[in-house]
C-alpha cells in the first residue's frame, strides 16, 4: 500500500497569514503515460462531508477559491493557503489516487 | 448536479451485517465509478472500495473477506454490505462518486452507524 505522510499534523496560523501543508508518499505517483500525478486534497469541516480541493495535484476543482494552491511531484507535494480565512479552519487531508487501495495522509489540522 | 444521499440502520448488532443505500440524483449510475469511505470517530478516513459494474467491483484488502458492493440501475442505487461487523466498524459512511482521474469529486453527507448490543 501506498503511505502518505502529511506534515504537521496541526497548524495555527493567524489570519492573513499564509499555511502550508505537506505529504510525502512512499511511492511515485507520477504516471508515466500521461505525466499526472495522482494526488488529490480534501478540505473536510466539522459536520460536513470532505470537499474536494485539488487533483492531479494541482487542478483546482471548481468554486475552490484561489487562495488555496496545490504542487508538487513524484513523492512530494503541498498544499498553500496564501493568506487564511476563518471559514478554512478545517481538517485537511491529501489522498493518492493511483493504485489500490485508495490512501490518505492522516490529516492536518488548521486551526486559527 | 450530481448529489448522494446515504441511508441505512444507524446501529447494527455485533456479528451481523452493515447494509448501507447510496442513491444517487442528477445523473445515471452506469457511467461512474463508486466508493464508499469511512471515518472511525478520531481518525482519518479509510477508502473501502469501488463499484463500476456488477463485474468489475474492487475493495480494501483489510476488508475484503467481509465487504460487497453492488448497483441498482432500477433505482439508481450504490449498495454496501459489511458482514460480522464489530465494534471496530463502528464510523461515518461516506458515498463518493470517483471522478475521471479516481479522485473523489462528489461525496454524500454520510451515515453514522453504531455497532453495538
Amino acid at each position: 500500500d501506498i503511505v502518505l505522510t502529511q506534515s504537521p499534523d496541526s497548524l495555527a496560523v493567524s489570519l492573513g497569514e499564509r499555511a502550508t501543508i505537506n505529504c510525502k508518499s512512499s511511492q511515485n505517483l507520477v504516471y508515466s503515460s500521461n505525466n499526472k500525478n495522482y494526488l488529490a486534497w480534501y478540505q473536510h469541516k466539522a459536520g460536513q462531508p470532505p470537499k474536494l480541493l485539488f487533483y492531479w495535484a494541482s487542478t483546482r476543482e471548481s468554486g475552490v477559491p484561489d487562495r488555496f494552491s496545490g504542487s508538487g511531484s513524484g513523492t512530494d507535494f503541498s498544499l498553500t493557503i496564501s493568506s487564511v480565512q476563518a471559514e478554512d479552519v478545517a481538517i485537511y487531508y491529501c489522498q493518492q489516487h493511483s493504485s489500490t487501495p485508495y490512501t490518505f495522509g492522516q490529516g492536518t489540522k488548521l486551526e486559527i | 448536479q450530481v448529489q448522494l444521499q446515504e441511508s441505512g440502520p444507524g446501529l447494527v448488532k455485533p456479528s451481523e451485517t452493515l447494509s448501507l443505500t447510496c442513491t444517487v440524483s442528477g445523473g445515471p449510475i452506469n457511467r461512474n465509478y463508486w466508493s464508499w469511505i469511512r471515518q472511525v470517530p478520531g481518525k482519518g478516513l479509510e477508502w473501502i472500495g469501488y463499484i463500476f459494474t456488477f463485474a468489475s467491483a474492487k475493495y480494501s484488502p483489510s476488508l475484503e473477506s467481509r465487504v460487497r458492493m453492488s448497483l441498482d440501475g432500477s433505482k439508481n442505487q450504490v449498495s454496501l454490505s459489511l458482514a460480522s461487523v464489530t465494534a471496530a466498524d463502528t464510523a461515518t459512511y461516506y458515498c463518493v462518486r470517483l471522478g475521471a482521474g479516481h479522485y473523489m469529486d462528489v461525496w454524500g453527507k454520510g451515515t453514522t452507524v453504531t455497532v453495538a448490543s
